[in-house]
């Protein structure tokens, strides 16, 4: 198992609340990444990171917003959840190049009502 | 549409085949991944391997890569209930920044 963590596992919450869904890795890596993966769909990155300070949009659209304060950590938040949020949100991170193996934490299923 | 598509969508075999899935993939690479992905967990790394590479093995895995064809296939040998999960390959696309994942193929394994 990868030293990397997402907290909380699942998530049920009402439209129009705000959510923060926490990634953090013990492995001292500079790259992070947060994908976005529907029930036996492909992964779609969202948000990347390549250091302290650094956040960059990915491939898929997404209302949600990142913040890279420490190396180990990686939040995701969404300011107003909707039922189209409702998906599995992986977090992952790599030690060189982003092409490198990436190592994932166990996900946050989000379930907006 | 992604750059990874794999195939079949869904495979079911009896314990002890083997389990062969393929990637097809629409530009040039660098390399290619395959990663194993449990039931609502995330997602493992299998294998690697590279853009000269035609063959790499590791344990009860096998994965070729045609570049020619833009294709690669992991072969699962002796396989058991445990390796039950969906399979991902993932592509280094050259001057792409990131990886890009297919869709996956759904493996189950009968005991």
């Amino acid at each position: 198992e990868a030293d990397i963590y997402q907290t909380p596992r699942y998530l049920v919450i009402g439209t129009g609340k705000k959510i923060t869904l926490e990634c953090s890795q013990t492995m001292g890596h500079d790259k992070m990444y947060w994908y976005q993966q529907d029930p036996g769909m492909e992964l779609h990155l969202i948000h990347y990171s390549y250091g302290v300070n650094s956040t960059e949009k990915g491939d898929l659209s997404s209302e949600s917003t990142v913040s890279r304060i420490r190396t180990e950590h990686f939040p995701l938040t969404l300011e107003s959840a909707r039922p189209s949020h409702t998906s599995q949100y992986l977090c992952a991170s790599s030690e060189f190049r982003p092409t490198d193996t990436q190592y994932f934490g166990p996900g946050t299923r989000l379930t907006v009502l | 549409s992604q750059q990874g598509e794999e195939d079949p969508q869904a495979l079911s075999i009896q314990e002890g085949e083997n389990a062969t899935m393929n990637c097809s993939y629409k530009t040039s690479i660098n390399n290619l991944q395959w990663y194993r992905q449990n039931s609502g967990r995330g997602l493992v790394h299998l294998i690697l391997i590279r853009s000269n590479e035609r063959e790499k093995h590791s344990g009860r895995l096998r994965v070729t890569l045609d570049t020619s064809k833009k294709s690669s296939s992991l072969l699962i040998t002796a396989s058991r209930a445990a390796d039950t999960a969906s399979y991902f390959c993932a592509t280094d696309a050259g001057s792409a920044r990131q990886l890009t994942f297919g869709s996956g193929t759904q493996l189950t394994v009968l005991p």
